[in-house]
């Protein structure tokens, strides 16, 4: 069955870097698109960062946009995202996800996410 | 941008209620609409794609409906297990999710 399994949350200082990673099982990870999504402790979510399943293509929320960056190693089936300048309001659970089959859809399976603390 | 408007934030309602909670999208989204059951310190679940397609597995009390900027998620007899915050997303441009319905006990 599809899983995703995040790792890499922790506590670290505002400024400092962070890479989290989503281990993939399960599926064919090279065709399909794959996101980082995001939720603040007691808020909704937010979508984070895209890529698509060739890496051509990467988008990412205005919110992190020139701090973080995805990636993806299909041979080992990881998504990643490394996040650079790391701020108080970049704490939250983060979610890896997948989109289901196509172009620009809705994402059918979620890790269980794992927890980024920015603080001094 | 688009900005996704759920409403209401809160609902309270029992077991067996009928419950309707709508999402408003800035602009037209077409049919890219899905629906997302969170419980606490769980990851979000499929329920609704395409504003209406039941995602397999989901009980068919849950039912979508909507296009372009008005979309409702209904719940037709609410049961024990459906306690939890309901989430709307537009996959139009980009993805952005609305703030989410919490359906909590009366």
């Amino acid at each position: 069955q599809v899983q995703l399994v995040e790792s890499g949350g922790g506590v670290v200082p505002p400024g400092r870097s962070l890479r989290l990673s989503c281990a993939a099982s399960g599926f064919s990870f090279s065709l399909y698109a794959m996101h980082w999504v995001r939720q603040a402790p007691g808020k909704g979510l937010e979508w984070v960062a895209v890529i698509s399943k060739d890496a051509a293509n990467k988008n990412y929320a205005d919110s992190v946009k020139g701090r973080f960056t995805i990636s993806r190693d299909d041979s080992n089936k990881t998504l990643s995202v490394q996040m650079d300048s790391l701020r108080p309001e970049d704490t939250a659970v983060y979610y890896c996800a997948r989109e289901r089959g196509g172009s620009h859809a809705y994402f059918d399976y979620w890790g269980h996410g794992t927890l980024v603390t920015v603080s001094s | 941008d688009i900005q996704m408007t759920q409403s209401p934030s809160t609902l309270s309602a029992s077991v067996g209620d009928r419950v309707t909670i709508t999402c408003r999208a800035s602009q037209s989204i077409d049919n890219s609409l899905a629906w997302y059951q969170q419980k606490p310190g769980k990851a979000p679940k499929l329920l609704i794609y395409k504003a209406s397609s039941l995602e397999s597995g989901v009980p068919s009390r849950f039912s979508g409906t909507g296009s372009g900027t008005e979309f409702t998620l209904t719940i037709s007899s609410l049961q024990p297990d459906d306690f939890a915050t309901y989430f709307c997303q537009q996959f139009n441009t980009y993805w952005t999710f609305g703030q989410g319905t919490k359906v909590e006990i009366k």
